[in-house]
């Protein structure tokens, strides 16, 4: 079956950049979505198709997907920008068509 | 603005069914371009999709789930439901319903289910 890799971790001081990787075969195939999620909170949609923002989200927020790796990449990173992020895609090369998320990444801002 | 709200008992003996149901607000469940969507996440853990059910009865369920789940839409309540039967320790989560449009764009804020005796 499909699976997505996600780092468990990624650490950047603010102002930087973070990268956060999805690593799945051929999942520049697919459509790729992200999710934040705070603490205690339940996930937001940051990014869906790859690289579109649902509204109100900052334009630091961007995404890439080629070959066997989709990309978050955050730029000017806040404090505020600690999260669990977590990528999406839709598994439809089977009998059983289903939504498979990524283990999830915790960005530690510094 | 969109609004999602779960309702259902937050503790479940094992071997019994999990019943939630997911109310909707400001918006239709009958809109042919969504689909409505439970996905759960243990305690410390990441997150799982349940299934996804779409109001002309089209619905996905995770391939490790089906034999045990079932979801459907009530389009005279505007609302969605999920069916877990036979629940184990394992299944202890929060829950947490969902819209799919081009993505998960909304989300309900969880509710905690905890299976044990």
């Amino acid at each position: 079956s499909y699976v997505v890799t996600q780092p468990p971790s990624v650490s950047v001081a603010p102002g930087q950049t973070a990268r956060i990787t999805c690593g799945g075969y051929n999942i520049a195939a697919k459509y790729v979505h992200w999710y934040q999620q705070k603490t205690g909170q339940a996930p937001v949609l940051v990014l869906y198709d790859d690289s579109d923002r649902p509204s109100g989200i900052p334009e630091r927020f961007y995404g890439s997907n080629s070959a066997n790796t989709a990309t978050l990449t955050i730029s000017r990173v806040e404090a505020g920008d600690e999260a669990d992020y977590f990528c999406q895609v839709w598994e439809s090369n089977t009998d059983d068509p289903h939504v498979i998320f990524g283990g999830g990444t915790k960005l530690t801002v510094l | 603005q969109l609004q999602l709200q779960e309702s259902g008992p937050g503790l479940v003996r094992p071997s019994e069914t999990l019943s939630l149901t997911c109310t909707v607000s400001r918006a239709s469940v009958s809109e042919n371009k969504h689909y409505w969507a439970w996905i759960r996440q243990p305690p410390g853990k990441g997150l799982e999709w349940i299934g996804s059910t779409h109001h002309s009865g089209t619905a996905h369920y995770n391939p490790s789930l089906k034999t045990r789940v079932s979801i459907s839409v009530d389009t005279s309540k505007n609302s969605f439901s999920l069916r877990l039967t036979s629940a184990t320790a394992t299944d202890t989560a929060v829950y947490y319903c969902a819209r799919f449009t081009r993505g998960f764009d909304s989300w309900a804020q969880g509710t905690l289910v905890t299976v044990s005796s």
